[in-house]
This record gives structure tokens, C-alpha cells and sequence, in this order.
């Protein structure tokens, strides 16, 4: 069946512009996380939504990252002034319980990798 | 600060023979574990999970140990085959909003 999806795979951007990274959750999936995975050092959290959330700017490591709801099974992550340590590979996960995700599987969708020029 | 990390960078296996990947967390807060394989070009895919209460799970030729005294998890894989290739993640679940934190991952590579 569907997956999660991301587009685009790849992306390469001058440092400075705004980019921004489309994500496809799972229909009816409720919790979207987006994930900065770099290659040696794991992946950390940058932000999440829950479906009657249209944004949520918990992200780290600054106010650059925050993430959209437009569609209930769309995210948009945006990332304002890239810098070269923005390079990675930025991961899709979502979850179908809509109070939190402790004990329940994230399915992950295959990256977008931002190269940062 | 809290960290999950890994032990080897790298694993290379025989086809056939077990593998063991192993990964240390350092917050004792945490009560959920996971491990994921990674295929190149690919998301995260679950393999199992093991809550704090435990000290042991299976599934289909996967184990996960879990030893609270040490801090330390591990993934056992029983008969590798090359199709098990990939780069494992162990991952601790943040709070209960699901957030997780992933270790630095190890890569198997299985030889025939």
C-alpha cells in the first residue's frame, strides 16, 4: 500500500535561500515529525504537528526550521537563511494516534537530502 | 547531556552466522526502545521494540536484550542474509509525543 512519500529526493540550494521540503504522510495518520539525519551523528527531532495544528515551531536548532499543515496528510518543512550545516538528509515520519506517539510505530518516509552550497 | 550511541560503525558478517549489534543510551528516563534498518536510498523501517519493562523480546529471527543496569541495548540477528545488509538504528522515544532520538547507526555488511 501507499507509504510515506517525500519530494523532492534531492535538493541542492545556494546558503542563504529559503527552501522548503514536501512531505506525504499516511491517510489518516494523525502526528507528523520531521528528522534531520546526518550521516555519523544520528538523527534529531526538529519539529511535529498534530493534524489540527497547521504549525508548529518547536524546531531546533533555531527558529530557522518550522513545519506546515496545509492538507491533513501534508507537511511542508521550511528552512529559512540555509547554512552549509543544514546538509543532510531530512526524514518524514508519522503516526495514526492522535494523543502522542509513546509505544506506537513511526513509519518513515525515504528523505529528502538538502545539499547546502 | 542524554545521548544514544553505538558501539561499531561497522559490522561484517558470514551469511549464515548470528549478529549482534549493540548501542548504549545514557538516559535512565527513557522507557521505549527501537531499532530500525535502513536500506540505502531508503526511510527508517521498524524492526522491534522493547518497553522498559522488559528485559527481552523476539520476532522473526530478531531479538532485542535490554539491560537496565548497564544502560545497554542490543539487536541479535539470527543466520544473516545478504538481504540484511543495512544500517542499523537503535532509537529511544524522547517524550510522549513520540519524538525519538537516534544513535549514529552501525553498518552490517553480510559476505557470502
Amino acid at each position: 500500500g501507499a507509504g510515506v512519500s517525500q519530494s523532492p529526493r534531492y535538493k541542492v540550494a545556494k546558503r542563504g535561500r529559503d527552501v522548503a521540503l514536501r512531505c506525504d504522510s499516511i491517510s489518516g495518520h494523525v502526528t507528523l515529525y520531521w528528522y534531520r539525519q546526518t550521516l555519523g551523528q544520528g538523527s534529531e527531532v526538529l519539529t511535529y504537528s498534530q493534524s489540527d495544528a497547521q504549525r508548529d515551531k518547536s524546531g531546533r536548532p533555531s527558529g530557522r526550521f518550522s513545519a506546515e499543515r496545509p492538507e491533513r496528510s501534508v507537511s511542508t518543512l521550511k528552512i529559512q537563511r540555509t547554512e552549509q550545516g543544514d546538509s543532510a538528509v531530512y526524514l518524514c515520519a508519522s503516526i495514526l494516534v492522535p494523543t502522542g506517539g509513546l509505544y506506537n510505530e513511526q513509519f518513515f518516509g525515504p528523505g529528502t537530502r538538502l545539499t547546502v552550497l | 547531556g542524554e545521548s544514544v550511541g553505538l558501539h561499531l560503525p561497522t559490522l561484517s558478517v558470514q551469511e549464515g552466522d548470528n549478529s549482534i549489534i549493540n548501542c548504549a543510551y545514557s538516559n535512565s528516563a527513557s522507557d521505549y526502545f527501537i531499532w530500525y534498518k535502513q536500506e540505502s536510498g531508503k526511510g527508517p523501517q521498524f524492526i522491534i521494540d522493547i518497553r522498559s519493562n522488559m528485559d527481552k523480546r523476539q520476532g522473526q529471527r530478531v531479538t532485542v536484550l535490554l539491560n537496565k543496569t548497564v544502560k545497554h541495548l542490543s539487536l541479535q540477528i539470527a543466520a544473516t542474509q545478504p538481504g540484511d545488509s543495512a544500517v542499523y538504528f537503535c532509537a529511544e522515544n524522547k517524550d510522549s509525543w513520540g519524538k525519538l532520538q537516534f544513535g549514529a547507526g552501525t553498518q552490517v555488511v553480510v559476505t557470502p
